[in-house]
């Protein structure tokens, strides 16, 4: 089970903390994943942390701007996003992904999402 | 950045009938390719990985093939919830990237 929380509205330059709480596996073991959509989009990939959370990765729309990280100690995933604009309005999910390390980056459990609106 | 590709963009088909999605990479991943089906107002669900693998509990109507840079998703009868739009996802290479979705009406 995952569940974001931390999503609302924000004004353009803002800043916002997302947070997924995971349950009912190992989250230490597994990389982890938020991704998002805009209304009306497709699904669009922000960003990647392995299960030890020395790794991450960023799509280039967010890089610099987002940071990714995780608590294994608490079962959290977390993103902070600073210099929000209003294409990053979006519903964030998190996601566990299939295993960790080079080819297990699929994501195969979702959240059900958190919605961010970037506007004045 | 590998681009992916998915074509029809909307697939009109009747229940009962066969659906296959189409889904082109600009470059090969290998077999890092996943498959996600989103219902209205629902998270996505995983499918398919590894090309061709189900995920827990997917029907075996839902099969996958393909490799490199060519990959297809057949629904070989389809129900009344197989209404949803789908998406082909490469895990292979940095940044991952989804296709912009098949729509089956």
């Amino acid at each position: 089970h995952l569940l974001e929380s931390g999503g609302g509205l924000v004004q353009p330059g803002g800043s916002l903390r997302l947070s997924c709480a995971a349950s009912g596996f190992t989250f230490s073991n597994y990389a982890m994943t938020w991704l998002r959509q805009a209304p009306g989009k497709g699904l669009e990939w922000v960003s990647a942390i392995s299960a030890g959370g020395g790794d991450s990765f960023y799509a280039g729309s967010v890089k610099g701007r987002f940071t990714i990280s995780r608590d294994n100690s608490k079962n959290t995933l977390y993103v902070q996003m600073n210099s929000l604009r209003a294409e990053d309005t979006a519903v964030y999910y998190c996601a566990k992904n299939c295993g960790d390390g080079p080819g297990n980056y699929c994501p195969d459990y979702w959240g059900q999402g958190t919605l961010v609106t970037v506007s004045s | 950045d590998i681009v992916m590709t998915q074509s029809p963009g909307a697939l009109s088909v009747s229940p009962g009938e066969r659906a296959t999605l189409s889904c082109r990479a600009s470059q090969s991943v290998s077999s890092d390719l996943a498959w996600y089906q989103q219902r209205p107002g629902q998270a996505p669900r995983l499918l398919i990985y590894g090309v061709s693998t189900r995920a827990t509990g997917i029907p075996a109507r839902f099969s996958g093939s393909g490799s490199g840079t060519e990959f297809t998703l057949t629904i070989s009868s389809l129900q009344s919830e197989d209404f949803a739009v789908y998406y082909c996802h490469q895990y292979y290479d940095w940044p991952l990237t989804f296709g912009q979705g098949t729509k089956v009406e």
